[in-house]
């Protein structure tokens, strides 16, 4: 079983359109969540940390459910520029496990 | 952008040879990170370092070596390159635990390394 699991999508979604993402992770001892988006060919880029509490920058919002060891990843009025892949990510003990990562492509 | 550099960018080289990639850093993190990308399996950790001299294995480790010699330079060393080690290889950094917990990783732009 992998440690961090997510929807590959894509997810086609018109601008404007709010979106959510989900993904799982199977340690319930990871301490530390973040999400990243990755443009094709290039880095993973960190988008955020995700925290107990939730948080939100701007159009994002990220939230945590450890009970049911669940982290989210919400997006508000996509923009075009908001095309990527969205990589969840745990950590645990030295190492960050990644997600496959979601495709989200917003459409004109 | 944190201040990560791998080198070569690009690299072809043939089945059995030996292959250096370098990941710098100017950033003085303690922990520094080797992945390997491939379509349908996302990042994948081959070694991480936790300071000079201390390395540790990943879930891919098989057919690589690295060293760490000094803070800023991790080195990830196929010693004798095969078809399947084809990849885009990916450094990353990252420090230690802040207040609100661990400190996310950065990456450097990547090596796509092919071996034919």
């Amino acid at each position: 079983r992998k440690e961090v699991e997510q929807d590959p999508g894509p997810f086609n979604v018109p601008e404007g359109a709010t979106v959510a993402f989900n993904c799982t992770y199977s340690n319930s001892a990871s301490q530390s969540f973040f999400w990243y988006r990755q443009d094709c060919r290039k880095e993973p880029k960190l988008l955020m940390s995700v925290y107990s509490s939730g948080n939100e920058d701007g159009r994002f919002t990220a939230q945590l459910n450890r009970a049911s060891q669940y982290i989210s990843l919400l997006i508000r009025d996509s923009k075009l520029s908001d095309s990527a892949t969205y990589l969840c990510v745990a950590y645990n003990f030295n190492k960050f496990y990644f997600g496959s990562g979601t495709k989200l492509n917003v459409k004109p | 952008d944190a201040g990560i550099t791998q080198s070569p960018r690009h690299k072809v080289t043939e089945t059995g040879t030996p292959v250096t990639l370098r990941c710098h850093q100017t950033e003085n993190h303690r922990y520094m990170y080797w992945y390997r990308q491939d379509p349908g399996h996302g990042l994948r950790l081959i070694h991480y370092s936790y300071g000079v001299k201390d390395t540790d294995k990943g879930e891919v480790s098989d057919g690589y070596s690295v060293s760490r010699s000094k803070t800023e330079d991790f080195l990830l060393t196929l010693e004798s390159a095969t078809s399947s080690q084809t990849s885009v290889y990916f450094c990353a950094i990252s420090e230690f635990e802040g207040s609100r917990g661990k400190q996310p990783q950065h990456f450097g732009d990547g090596t796509r390394l092919s071996i034919l």
